[in-house]
This record gives C-alpha cells, sequence and structure tokens, in this order.
C-alpha cells in the first residue's frame, strides 16, 4: 500500500510569506504527527493529530499552526517566515496513535527560506 | 522529557557487526527506545524498538541494559548500504512524540 505522501516535495519562499504543507498518512491510519529537520536544531517534534484533533505540541512559536480534516489527511502552516524556517519538514504517521508501533515517515518536503 | 546522546560517528567494515551505542538515564518507565535511520535527508527509516527487553528483528538487534538507561543497536553484518545517520529516539508514553538524539553517523567501507 502506500507510504506516507507530503506535498510539495521542494518549495522556495522569501522572508514574511506563508507557506502550508500538506501531508497524506497511510490508508487507515488516524494519526499524524510533524517534524522539523535543521542542521542545526536536528529534529524536533512539531505536533501531533488525531481525528482531527491537536493532542501533544512542540515547543515552536504560534507561527507554526496544524489541522487535520475527517479523511486523516493533515496540513502544517507557517506563516510570517522567517530564514531560520527554512528545513525538511517530515510527517509521520501510525494507524491510531498512542500504541507502540512503528510511525512511519514520509519523504518530506523540503522548505527553503530566501 | 527524556534525551539521548550518541557518538557523532562511528566506522564498520563491511561484513563485521556494527554496534551503535546510546545513553538515556532519563528515560521513564513506561518511554519506549526506538532507532531510526536516514540516508541522504530522505524520510527517517525504522529499524526496532523495545521497552526493557533485548529485541531482534531482520534488520538487527536491541540490547537494553537492565536499569534501561542505555541501549545498544547492533547491525549483525554491516553493508555498505547501511551507511546513514542512526538515530536513537526515545517515545514519550500515550503519544506519537518522538524526542531524537543527534544521532551517529556510520560509515560502512569495503
Amino acid at each position: 500500500k502506500a507510504g506516507v505522501t507530503q506535498t510539495p516535495r521542494y518549495l522556495i519562499k522569501t522572508r514574511g510569506q506563508q507557506v502550508t504543507l500538506s501531508c497524506s498518512p497511510i490508508s487507515g491510519h488516524r494519526s499524524v504527527s510533524w517534524y522539523q529537520q535543521t542542521p542545526g536544531q536536528g529534529l524536533q517534534f512539531l505536533f501531533e493529530y488525531f481525528s482531527e484533533t491537536q493532542r501533544n505540541k512542540g515547543n515552536f512559536p504560534g507561527r507554526f499552526s496544524g489541522r487535520q480534516f475527517s479523511n486523516s489527511r493533515s496540513e502544517m502552516n507557517v506563516s510570517t517566515l522567517e530564514l531560520g524556517d527554512s528545513a525538511l519538514y517530515l510527517c509521520a504517521s501510525t494507524l491510531q496513535g498512542r500504541d507502540t508501533g512503528e510511525l512511519f515517515f514520509g519523504e518530506g518536503s523540503r522548505l527553503t527560506v530566501l | 522529557d527524556a534525551k539521548t546522546t550518541q557518538p557523532p560517528s562511528m566506522d564498520c567494515a563491511e561484513g563485521r557487526a556494527a554496534n551503535l551505542p546510546c545513553n538515556h538515564s532519563t528515560i521513564s518507565g513506561n518511554e519506549y527506545v526506538y532507532w531510526y535511520r536516514q540516508i541522504h535527508s530522505q524520510g527517517p527509516q525504522y529499524i526496532i524498538h523495545g521497552l526493557k527487553n533485548n529485541e531482534t528483528n531482520e534488520m538487527a538487534s536491541l540490547i537494553i541494559t537492565e536499569d534501561r538507561k542505555s541501549s545498544t543497536l547492533i547491525l549483525p553484518h554491516a553493508t555498505l548500504r547501511d551507511t546513514a545517520v542512526y538515530y536513537c529516539i526515545v517515545r514519550v508514553a500515550n503519544t506519537d512524540k518522538l524526542i531524537f538524539g543527534t544521532g551517529t553517523r556510520l560509515q560502512v567501507f569495503p
């Protein structure tokens, strides 16, 4: 079956703009989590969604937000982009979250802010 | 949140076992240890996970100390394709929140 799909794979924005990234989980998976990867900070947890509800949030400013739709697809949004937001944004899905199985990651969306 | 520490890099000869250590001294009793690897900034690939017992699958073995303060990932017969960054991770209980360490860059050489 298809894996976690993230779109777009690459994008370039300028400071002050906003961006929306999309994640389609594996079919049947209801939990989606997001991570940011930068050379300086490594991989950091952004947020976690289950059944359209945010269950957990990492230590990021309010410019970072997300949501989940009834079909479990998720989007994250970053407003007022800063240079430091340049990163690989990764999405992961699990069957129902809070279980002890594997998190399946997508290939990521690479954002460059100029 | 529990944190993990790993050596920044390791080398291993092809065909030999690669033993990657990890310290997680502040791990809570119900938090799992996960290992993922990442190749060329692709999405992280799951390897194995465990709570307190040793685990083995087709890819690797995970040895967790009795006090759970450290663990070792063992790739029994490393190949060139195992060259990657290996992350030791604590999964916060009852969440999908993974706390990544800085990772170990494993270089497998011929």
